[in-house]
């Protein structure tokens, strides 16, 4: 059971390049989400899904997409990136419980993006 | 929308003393408070959360206590250890609804803890 799986680890980019993150889950989670973290500014979050097909926007949508085609799977996408969105990137899931309030999230380990 | 606020952004201790981190939220209607630790060049973990309907759950030498009213909430850790030494961060959400439902937590901006041996 390898949790939340995050590729690639580290990636360093042009302006104006364009690459796609890769989140993968396998404990079955209807729920998975896109943050960023930078210095001093905690997790905020990008997009979220509720489940296969499904997206959203969160905190901080502009210069992302993303999709989820798989119920396993969440990729995020940059366009094209901008020094700004130099950060680590971190995927996490959780369950649908049904419960009025939230449960735990599961993060990957991180991918550290530069932007030159 | 909500926010939360969390202090102190530092905070240094001896070991074997308590460590307390405090956060606010806007929302009154949020009802979810997890915590989560991360360490130096790995993910969050969850470490205890709270629900709004509860006001104290403790977890070992950990607790977590929440006012609603004055809707803060913060974090205890007693009897410190070296390996408590991390980034602790609060957050807070409440159900929304979107096609089916989910919780999207607004995270505080962390507290470095640093247990001096």
């Amino acid at each position: 059971n390898a949790g939340v799986t995050q590729t690639p680890k580290f990636r360093v980019l042009k302006t104006g390049q364009s690459m796609t993150l890769l989140c993968a889950q396998d404990m079955n989670h209807e729920y998975m989400y896109w943050y960023r973290q930078d210095p001093g500014m905690g997790l905020r979050l990008i997009h979220y899904s509720v489940g296969e097909g499904t997206t959203a926007k969160g905190e901080v949508p502009d210069g992302y997409n993303v999709s989820r085609l798989k119920k396993q799977n969440f990729l995020l996408g940059l366009e094209s990136a901008a020094p700004s969105q130099t950060s680590v990137y971190f995927c996490a899931s959780s369950y649908s419980t049904g419960l009025p309030a939230g449960n735990e999230q599961f993060f990957g380990p991180g991918t550290r993006l530069t932007v030159l | 929308g909500e926010n939360v606020e969390q202090h102190p952004s530092t905070l240094s201790v001896q070991e074997g003393d308590s460590a307390v981190i405090k956060c606010t939220y806007s929302d009154s209607a949020s009802n979810y408070f997890p915590w989560y630790k991360q360490e130096l060049g790995k993910r969050p973990q969850l470490i205890i959360d709270i629900r709004s309907n509860v006001g104290e759950k403790k977890d070992q030498r950990i607790a977590v206590t929440l006012n609603k009213t004055a809707k803060h909430f913060s974090l205890h850790i007693t009897e410190t250890q070296p390996e408590d030494s991390a980034v602790y961060f609060c957050a807070a959400s409440k159900r929304v609804n979107y096609g089916g439902a989910t919780n999207k937590l607004i995270f505080g901006t962390g507290t470095l803890l640093a247990v001096q041996p």
